[in-house]
């Protein structure tokens, strides 16, 4: 079975300033895609950012960008010019690529903003 | 186009109770799923249903049921309710096929006293 950790439970930054969140997991599989979620104070679950496992380039979306190093089964998310819009929990998840739509979750890393 | 709905958004049981909690969504997703988020957990997977009258269980199934009626539809059912089972409940969908996004609900979260 598919395991994802997170081993920060928490981690704060200054405004405007760059984080970095980890994300180990671990897979015998080849082919399976990797996400980030965010999770602000409204409950709701909001994707950031999904990275395919074929894909070399490292994925990224406006201010949010992926370190993946499959080789190791590293999957980070950097958050650029960190905004207090920003602060949330954060999840990693694992997803195969074969069969349904399973995601397996990492225990989330809640990020505070200091202004 | 709602996207995926919840209710009830809070819920209070007393042990031993039952209760269905409700979720649809209209974006025609034949992959739906329950989700429960504990402190210190993340999300872990409870049941899920690749399409109508298909169900399947995740990894903490026990004390929960599922059916799938209709592609909008997929409620959660708690016979007995426990303790244990004092969480906050997520329902998701996606198509079925490729690298597609899954779409969350808002979330119940329910307490048993």
């Amino acid at each position: 079975a598919q395991t994802v950790t997170q081993s920060q439970p928490e981690m704060s930054v200054q405004e405007a300033e760059t984080v970095t969140l980890s994300c180990t997991y671990d897979t015998s599989e080849s082919d399976y895609y990797l996400f980030w979620y965010k999770q602000p104070p409204s409950r709701q679950m909001i994707l950031v950012i999904r990275q395919e496992a074929y894909k070399q380039q490292n994925a990224t979306e406006n201010r949010f960008s992926v370190n993946f190093q499959k080789a190791a089964k590293s999957f980070s998310l950097k958050i650029s010019d960190s905004q207090l819009g920003d602060a949330a929990m954060y999840f990693c998840a694992y997803r195969s690529a074969n069969g349904a739509q399973k995601l397996v979750f990492g225990q989330g890393t809640r990020l505070t903003i200091n202004p | 186009n709602a996207g995926v709905t919840q209710t009830p958004k809070f819920q209070v049981l007393k042990t031993g109770q039952s209760m269905t909690l409700q979720c649809a969504q209209d974006m025609n997703h034949e992959y739906m799923s329950w989700y429960r988020q504990d402190p210190g957990m993340g999300l872990r997977l409870i049941h899920y249903s690749v399409g109508a009258g298909i169900t399947d269980q995740g990894e903490v199934p026990n004390g929960y049921n599922v059916s799938r009626s209709t592609t909008e539809d997929f409620p959660l059912r708690l016979l007995s309710a426990a303790p244990s089972q004092t969480s906050v409940y997520f329902c998701a969908s996606s198509r079925l096929a490729g690298n597609n996004e899954q779409f969350f609900g808002p979330g119940t979260r329910l307490t048993v006293l």
